[in-house]
């Protein structure tokens, strides 16, 4: 199994500029999320998602919009980006939210600049 | 509102204990975790705690008192590769919008 894949690894953006961000997950998992970590302020969450066609917005929404049209992907996309988009962006997925079978199973991170 | 509270950076012996302490301030609590960062990597889930007492999974040990909105993670026989970022995070009834990671604690041991 391949766990959580994030696509593409890096990427450098002009401002204004959009793009989608990809996330994949091979474990059935109902629950996908996606995170920005920033330097000294841990990862806070930008949206997710309780199951196929369901999103919800997390704690930092704004300037970012999401999709799950298969079980499997999460895209986070960003329409107008903006420097202080800049940031590492990580998915996660989780069998559930309830108990011990919430842990959450991270991607390697997409690192984003704005310029 | 609610907060999670962690030291910003913590230094240890090869081979001794250390202890990363985590407060909390909420309502409706669910569970506490922990997530261990290497530089450059993903966060990689340690352990959780739903009760109070104490967890244990090999050298690390994670402890909750729910009473005193309180945990710490308990990393025994340091090892070098154990020099990482830890989070603990914590999650409400109900709501995956709800899940608060903290700021991290930075671990550093030396020989």
């Amino acid at each position: 199994n391949a766990g959580v894949t994030q696509t593409p690894k890096f990427r450098v953006l002009k401002t204004g500029q959009s793009m989608t961000l990809l996330c994949a997950q091979d474990m059935n998992h109902e629950y996908m999320y996606w995170y920005r970590q920033d330097p000294g302020m841990g990862l806070r969450l930008i949206h997710y998602s309780v199951g196929e066609g369901t999103t919800a917005k997390g704690e930092v929404p704004d300037g970012y919009n999401v999709s799950r049209l298969k079980k499997q992907n999460f895209l986070l996309g960003l329409e107008s980006a903006a420097p202080s988009q800049t940031s590492v962006y990580f998915c996660a997925s989780s069998y559930s939210d309830r108990g011990d079978s919430d842990t959450q199973y991270f991607g390697p991170g997409t690192r984003l600049t704005v310029l | 509102g609610q907060s999670l509270e962690q030291p910003s950076e913590v230094t240890a012996v090869e081979g001794a204990i250390v202890q990363i302490n985590c407060t909390y301030q909420t309502s409706g609590f669910y569970g506490l975790s922990w997530y261990q960062q290497h530089d450059g990597g993903a966060p990689t889930f340690l352990s959780y705690n739903a009760l109070d007492g104490l967890e244990e999974t090999g050298r690390f040990s994670s402890f909750l008192s729910r009473s005193d909105s309180y945990g710490y993670l308990l990393l025994q026989e340091l090892q070098m590769k154990d020099s990482a970022s830890y989070f603990c995070a914590v999650s409400w009834y109900s709501s995956a919008s709800k899940i608060i990671f903290g700021s991290g604690t930075r671990l550093s041991i030396r020989p």
